[in-house]
């Protein structure tokens, strides 16, 4: 079963906009990370942030984590169209031991229109 | 290339057959996973290992799906008697174990096996 849960499902923006993904999960987490999956090709990993960050930032990604709402945002700032990709979050259950797998959402589709 | 490789990149099997897919985890990464991802979806965790160790398989699908990882290095995925609904992407993932100071679970995808069943 999939924890998280992206929103928007689809975004379609003008190249040098900013596009912003929301993400909400369930359970306690160890950290969360977002992942990019171009059309037709294996995931990247963006970034992590872990549970006691608030904040992350990484070139023009912005990461927000609230864990007493259980959501997370990324912001892409100056979008271009190589941006055009699906984001997902992924979390890890903040179990004792061993490394569980992650649990993804749905994703967001994000078309950057040049 | 020092990232996750799979083996192949597409499969086209007929109902019934086994197939069998593999990954190659980065060189110094111990830990492996397997996901599945369905169009539209995010991809869906099945297994992992630890070295050699199969640390968690409750979540394949059926008894139909076994992993193995037996010289702790690269690893098989096989899927036995397909359905056509077991088409999807198959994507290994490999990672450091935990390292006090470092994140936990900071994974790397190869590029998936995407099987088609007719």
């Amino acid at each position: 079963s999939q924890q998280g849960e992206e929103d928007p499902q689809a975004l379609s923006i003008q190249e040098g906009e900013n596009a912003t993904m929301n993400c909400s999960y369930k359970t306690s987490i160890n950290n969360l990370q977002w992942y990019r999956q171009n059309s037709g090709r294996g995931l990247v990993h963006l970034i992590l942030i872990r549970s006691n960050e608030r904040e992350k930032h990484s070139g023009r990604l912005r990461v927000t984590l609230d864990t007493s709402k259980k959501s997370s945002s990324l912001l892409i700032t100056a979008s271009r169209a190589a941006d055009t990709a699906s984001y997902f979050c992924a979390t890890v259950a903040n179990s004792g031991g061993g490394a569980d797998g992650l649990t993804f959402g749905k994703g967001t589709h994000l078309i950057i229109q040049p | 290339d020092t990232g996750v490789s799979q083996d192949p990149r597409h499969k086209i099997t007929k109902r019934g057959q086994n197939v069998t897919f593999r990954c190659d985890p980065i060189s110094e990464h111990n830990r492996l996973y397997w996901y599945r991802q369905t169009l539209g979806q995010g991809p869906e965790f099945l297994t992992y290992f630890q070295n050699e160790a199969q640390l968690e398989k409750s979540r394949l699908l059926s008894d139909r799906f076994s992993a193995e990882r037996p010289k702790g290095s690269f690893s098989t995925l096989e899927i036995q008697r397909t359905e056509q609904g077991d088409s999807a992407m198959y994507l290994c993932a490999s990672s450091l174990a935990q390292v006090v100071g470092l994140a936990k679970n900071e994974q790397f995808f190869g590029p998936g096996t995407r099987l088609t069943v007719l």
